[in-house]
């Protein structure tokens, strides 16, 4: 079964709006971490958040937010005002347990456009 | 800050050569870890070190193999190359094993078989 399953193989936004990026996950473990990457056409991966299970707030880092809703095994990348270098290929990943299994285990990724 | 270097960035061998990747992990980073990226895939864990021991496998070729030496860069060594061998190879290093740390990726080495 997939781990890490983005839905959304491409997105469309206009410049300066906001976007949500997808990402649902399937552990049983109770710790485990939540990573979103881009990936531009250049090739390198570019870490972007990261929320652990445990966490008890939502992460942010200056224009990204993630929406964990650990329920619904979901860590959706909100993107708001978007700019034309966000344009990129995005990855969510999770990475389980404690010093165990420690491979970062990514979705097939989403292809953001954003539009002038 | 000092990031993850991989060399060479770019490489292009023939079918059944031999190739070796380089990484060097960022300064203190005890943990490496190898992945393949195919044309227009997601990247797939190859194998991780942690102290200089194997800690983890994943989908490794028999053909590959991989160290990680005293000062704590790594090698992956790459024989009888295959068309399907073919792709973006991150090396990533990580503070310790704690599924907490951030995985911090190296800008790749491409490799192309001919």
């Amino acid at each position: 079964a997939q781990k890490i399953t983005q839905t959304q193989p491409g997105m469309f936004v206009q410049e300066k709006e906001a976007v949500t990026l997808d990402c649902t996950y399937d552990t049983s473990d109770p710790s485990y971490g939540l990573f979103w990457y881009k990936q531009p056409s250049s090739g390198e991966m570019i870490f972007l958040i990261y929320q652990g299970s445990y966490d008890q707030q939502n992460a942010t880092e200056g224009r990204y937010s993630l929406n964990f809703q650990k329920a619904r095994k979901s860590a959706n990348l909100v993107i708001s005002a978007s700019q034309l270098g966000d344009s990129a290929m995005y990855f969510c990943a999770m990475r389980e347990g404690w010093g165990g299994s420690e491979k970062l285990v990514f979705g097939k990724g989403t292809k953001l456009t954003v539009n002038p | 800050a000092a990031g993850v270097i991989q060399s060479p960035r770019h490489l292009i061998k023939e079918k059944r050569e031999t190739a070796t990747l380089k990484c060097y992990p960022i300064p203190r980073h005890d943990t490496v870890y190898w992945y393949q990226q195919g044309p227009g895939q997601d990247p797939q864990f190859l194998i991780s070190f942690y102290e200089k021991m194997q800690s983890d496998k994943g989908s490794i070729p028999d053909r590959f193999s991989a160290q990680q030496f005293s000062d704590y860069h790594s090698e992956l060594n790459m024989s009888s190359l295959e068309l399907g061998d073919s792709a973006l190879y991150f090396c990533a290093s990580s503070p310790g094993r704690s599924s907490y740390n951030e995985q911090f990726f190296g800008p790749g080495t491409r490799l192309t078989v001919l």
